[in-house]
């Protein structure tokens, strides 16, 4: 099926700093997504991403979340600065179309915040 | 509301037996459902979904049924085998752009050989 890659697939780092968690999503896809799972629990949904626009986030999408995608490189989240709870697996997901389509799963980034 | 109740949360079936996972959603916007299996380590892949045009849908040994009056649907594995050992979540699609997944706590089936 439909590929998501994501980079890295771990990432330790100190509470305070900056991260990055990069996403090359399905080649023909225009939505785009970004999932937080804590060990354990269910996927919950943090922002969509759509025409160079954010669409909608939840309240786990802090003030320090953001996300962009540069000119067809990669879909970004980036955290600064991080905090503890930041700590998690993130899954990118895009769909073709909005609404009512398919969305496919990366293979996650597990954070850990120390 | 945005929730999705899902129960069980554990199912331990024979294999070869039948197993059913059964969700609600609160929003009757709602028109979007899909089901996604994960196994340990790895990320959740869709295994069969369902619009709010339907109210069943089979492909594979998967069943989907789909209430829309009492904001239920459900998933039917018929003749389950090991390899169906996983978590199995089910999600409703929210929001005002119609897109946001919002996943139900997940099932965690295990077959028995």
């Amino acid at each position: 099926g439909p590929k998501v890659l994501q980079i890295p697939s771990h990432q330790i780092i100190d509470m305070g700093q900056m991260v990055t968690l990069n996403c090359d999503p399905v080649s023909n896809h225009l939505y785009f997504y970004w999932y937080k799972q804590i060990l354990g629990q269910q996927m919950e949904f943090l922002v969509n991403f759509y025409n160079g626009k954010v669409m909608e986030k939840s309240k786990l999408f802090k003030d320090q979340f953001s996300v962009e995608r540069p000119d067809g490189s990669y879909f970004t989240l980036k955290i600064q600065p991080t905090a503890l709870e930041d700590s998690a697996v993130y899954f990118c997901a895009s769909s073709l179309k909005g609404q009512g389509w398919e969305q496919y799963f990366g293979p996650g980034t597990r954070l850990t915040v120390l | 509301g945005e929730q999705v109740e899902q129960l069980p949360s554990i199912l331990r079936v024979q294999e070869g037996s039948s197993a059913s996972i059964n969700c609600t959603y609160e929003n009757s916007a709602s028109n979007y459902f899909p089901w996604y299996k994960q196994e340990p380590g790895e990320n959740p892949k869709l295994i069969i979904d369902i619009r709010s045009n339907m109210e069943r849908k089979q492909t594979q040994g998967l069943i989907v049924l789909l209430d829309k009056k009492a904001k239920r649907f459900s998933l039917h594995i018929t003749d389950t085998q090991p390899g169906d050992s996983a978590m199995y979540f089910c999600a409703a699609s929210y929001g005002s752009s119609g897109n946001k997944l919002i996943f139900g706590i997940g099932t965690l089936l295990s077959v028995k050989p």
